[in-house]
C-alpha cells in the first residue's frame, strides 16, 4: 500500500520569506502524481500545485514551487514570498494512475505566518 | 473552475436520527466521487467510493450499513450517516472526479454533531 509521509507537523515563517514543506513517499509504482493541497481555517480543500511522476521538470505555480526527486521518493513544497494568506495545513497527496485510483493524505503540516 | 457544492455545511442532531449529506458536480459530470472523514487535526481519511449507477466500495473499517452511499447521478452523490452517535461526530467532505481532464475537486465539507 502506498504510503504518504509528512515529519513536520508545525512550520512557521516570517511574511515574505521563504519555506519548504517536506514530503516523502512509498510506492512500487512508476506512474503516478503528486500533489499538495491547503486546507485554510475554513477547510475546504484546495489544490496548490501537481506533479507527474513522469515529468522530471519540477512544477511551479506562481510563488509554489516543488522540487521533486523521484528516486529518493520525495516531493517537498517550496514557498516563496510568504503572505499572511498562506497560513493553513497543507497536505500532500498520492495518486496511482493505475488499480484503485485512490488519493492518499500525508498527515499535515500546519503553517504559520509571522507577521 | 469546476465547483463541487456540499450541502449542509454544518449540522446538528439527536443521537439515533439519520443525516442525509448532498454531495453535487455542478458544472462537470463526476464519474467517480469519494467521502472522506477527518477528525481535528488530522488528515483526511478515505471512507468510500462511489461510481454512477453501482455500489460503493467501503474503506477497510467502515461500516457500509452505516454510512450509506447513493450515487443516484453523474451529478449526485449522497451520503446518509444512519442511527447517528456522538462518536460519528466529524467533519466530512467529498470530492468529485470529471470534467475534460479528470481533475478532482472537493466540497467545501459538512460538520456533523451528534447530541
Amino acid at each position: 500500500a502506498q504510503t504518504v509521509t509528512q515529519s513536520q507537523p508545525e512550520m512557521s515563517v516570517q511574511e515574505a520569506e521563504t519555506v519548504t514543506l517536506s514530503c516523502t513517499y512509498d510506492t512500487s509504482e512508476s506512474d503516478y502524481y503528486l500533489f499538495w493541497y491547503k486546507q485554510p481555517p475554513s477547510r475546504q480543500m484546495i489544490l496548490v500545485i501537481r506533479q507527474e511522476a513522469y515529468k522530471q521538470q519540477n512544477a511551479t505555480e506562481n510563488r509554489f514551487s516543488v522540487n521533486f526527486q523521484k528516486a529518493a521518493k520525495s516531493f517537498s513544497l517550496k514557498i516563496s514570498d510568504s503572505q499572511l494568506g498562506d497560513a493553513a495545513m497543507y497536505f500532500c497527496a498520492y495518486i496511482s494512475l493505475f488499480g484503485n485510483e485512490k488519493l492518499t493524505f500525508g498527515t499535515g503540516t500546519r503553517l504559520t505566518i509571522i507577521p | 473552475g469546476a465547483v463541487v457544492s456540499q450541502h449542509p455545511s454544518r449540522v446538528i442532531c439527536k443521537s439515533g436520527t439519520s443525516v442525509k449529506i448532498e454531495c453535487r458536480s455542478l458544472d462537470f459530470q463526476a464519474t467517480t466521487m469519494f467521502w472522506y472523514r477527518q477528525f481535528p487535526k488530522q488528515s483526511l481519511m478515505l471512507m468510500a467510493t462511489s461510481n454512477e449507477g453501482s455500489k460503493a466500495t467501503y474503506e477497510q473499517g467502515v461500516e457500509k450499513d452505516k454510512f450509506l452511499i447513493n450515487h443516484a447521478s453523474l451529478t449526485l452523490s449522497t451520503l446518509t450517516v444512519t442511527s447517528a452517535h456522538p462518536e460519528d461526530s466529524s467533519f466530512y467532505i467529498c470530492s468529485a472526479q470529471g470534467g475534460r481532464d479528470e481533475k478532482l475537486f472537493f466540497g467545501s465539507g459538512t460538520q456533523l454533531s451528534v447530541l
